[in-house]
């Protein structure tokens, strides 16, 4: 089975402070992704990289960067972290082929 | 994506066959039928897709109507763990997944002991 597991499952962080979440697939899927789900906005979508080094903004990518320095793991960086950036942070990978996107179990993030 | 419609929410009995509908009658002909759902508070999990044919995996079965224009998942033994949001989803297969995968409100689904 397809494994996408994210760091932490829940964080509480102060205003400005910078906020790493850490994502990991163990099926050598070159296409990863990170999402936010808030209540009545469903998935969006931030940020994607399709290769190692690679990366590219999806709907909603201001305010936050990535990082992919290996193929298993892609990081999610608030740089600045705002209440706004209260959310359900979700890590998916796919690859070329595949049936569809897996995903991991969730960041519950809070900043106050 | 093509817009789907599913009811709020069911409830079932455990043990019993829950059955969930989904309509999706601007389906067009590259586009799959996924199911995915979400328990509280944790990520969306695959749960099976298909094109035309009747599809089943060890967790589900999906009926695909011949016209194409909805479908309904079946869960054959429904228990207290399945109490979820389920998503119909309705996109091309082999799509880059570089869109959001649009969820919409998705059936509330209760399984009551």
């Amino acid at each position: 089975d397809v494994k996408v597991t994210q760091s932490s499952r829940y964080l509480v962080k102060r205003t400005g402070e910078k906020v790493f979440l850490e994502c990991v697939q163990d099926m050598d899927h070159e296409n990863m992704f990170w999402y936010r789900q808030d209540p009545g906005l469903g998935l969006r979508l931030i940020y994607f990289s399709y290769d190692v080094k690679m990366k590219e903004k999806g709907d909603i990518p201001e305010g936050y960067s990535v990082s992919r320095e290996k193929k298993e793991r892609f990081s999610l960086i608030l740089e600045s972290a705002s209440t706004n950036q209260t959310s359900m942070y979700l890590c998916a990978s796919w690859t070329a082929g595949g049936n569809t996107i897996y995903f991991g179990e969730g960041s519950w993030l809070t900043v106050v | 994506d093509a817009k789907t419609t599913q009811p709020t929410s069911m409830d079932c009995a455990e043990g019993r066959a829950a059955n969930l509908p989904c309509n999706h009658s601007t389906i067009s002909g590259n586009e799959y039928v996924y199911w995915y759902r979400q328990i509280h508070s944790q990520g969306p999990q695959y749960i099976i897709h298909g094109l035309k044919n009747n599809e089943t995996n060890e967790m589900a079965s999906l009926i695909i109507t011949e016209d194409r224009k909805s479908s309904t998942l079946i869960l054959p033994h429904a228990t207290l763990r399945d109490t979820a949001v389920y998503y119909c989803i309705v996109r091309p297969y082999m799509d880059t997944g570089r869109r959001a995968l649009t969820f919409g409100s998705g059936t509330r689904l209760q399984v009551q002991p």
